[in-house]
């Protein structure tokens, strides 16, 4: 059973960077593509962007100059910067396996930018 | 980006009910579309992708069709389960990921 978990910081303050990590178990990062997704509370869904095994990466262009995706094939996990943050980007963030279409998803993590 | 629409953002409906939720983009996506649901608290979960390929495990009652720039999805007797948020999310090469701002199914 495949199965993906958020994990970092619930809190950072506004000009900082938010890191999390996506740590995926039941399956091989070495295969599929993975992605970072976010839903503002009681919003809609934000794709991030995505990255392969071998590094390559693909980002959404509203984020695109904040955002850094990088992978970890010893760890079998994937994480997520996004530098200068503010509070537009309060969300609860998500991982989620495949490409074009997302078959399996984390629990989610709620973000809050606040000083 | 590829911008997707919904409607409608809302809905009341009752057990046994069919109801169909349309999605139009606002460029062709070919196929390149699918269907999610979302319960409170959770992560949405793929009912159907390439626009009618429904995904093994979800109950037949839940279908999709279209191509181009509308889409819909019909849920064909609602059932208890079935009241949640539904959004489209559409895949073109060189455009980003984009998704639809949601339909919430209620309980009428």
């Amino acid at each position: 059973q495949v199965q993906l978990q958020e994990s970092g910081p619930g809190l950072v303050k506004p000009s900082e960077t938010l890191s999390l990590t996506c740590s995926v178990s039941g399956d091989s990062i070495s295969t599929y593509y993975w992605n970072w997704i976010r839903q503002p509370p009681g919003k809609g869904l934000e794709w991030i962007g995505s990255i392969y095994y071998s590094g390559s990466t693909n980002s959404n262009p509203s984020l695109k100059s904040r955002v850094t995706l990088s992978v970890d094939t010893s760890k079998n996990h994937f994480s997520l910067k996004l530098t200068s943050v503010t509070a537009a980007d309060t969300a609860f963030y998500y991982c989620a396996r495949g490409s074009p279409y997302f078959d399996y998803w984390g629990q989610g993590t709620l973000v809050t930018v606040s000083s | 980006a590829i911008q997707l629409t919904q409607s409608p953002s809302s809905l009341s409906a009752s057990l046994g009910d069919r109801v169909t939720i349309t999605c139009r983009a606002s460029q062709g996506v070919s196929s390149s579309l699918a269907w999610y649901q979302q319960k409170p608290g959770k992560p949405p979960k793929l009912l159907i992708y390439h626009a009618s390929s429904l995904i093994s495990g979800v109950p037949s009652r839940f279908s999709g069709s279209g191509s181009g720039t509308d889409f819909t999805l019909t849920i064909s007797s609602l059932q208890p389960e079935d009241f949640a948020t539904y959004y489209c999310q559409q895949f073109n090469t060189y455009l980003p990921i984009t998704f639809g701002q949601g339909t919430r199914l209620e309980i009428k």
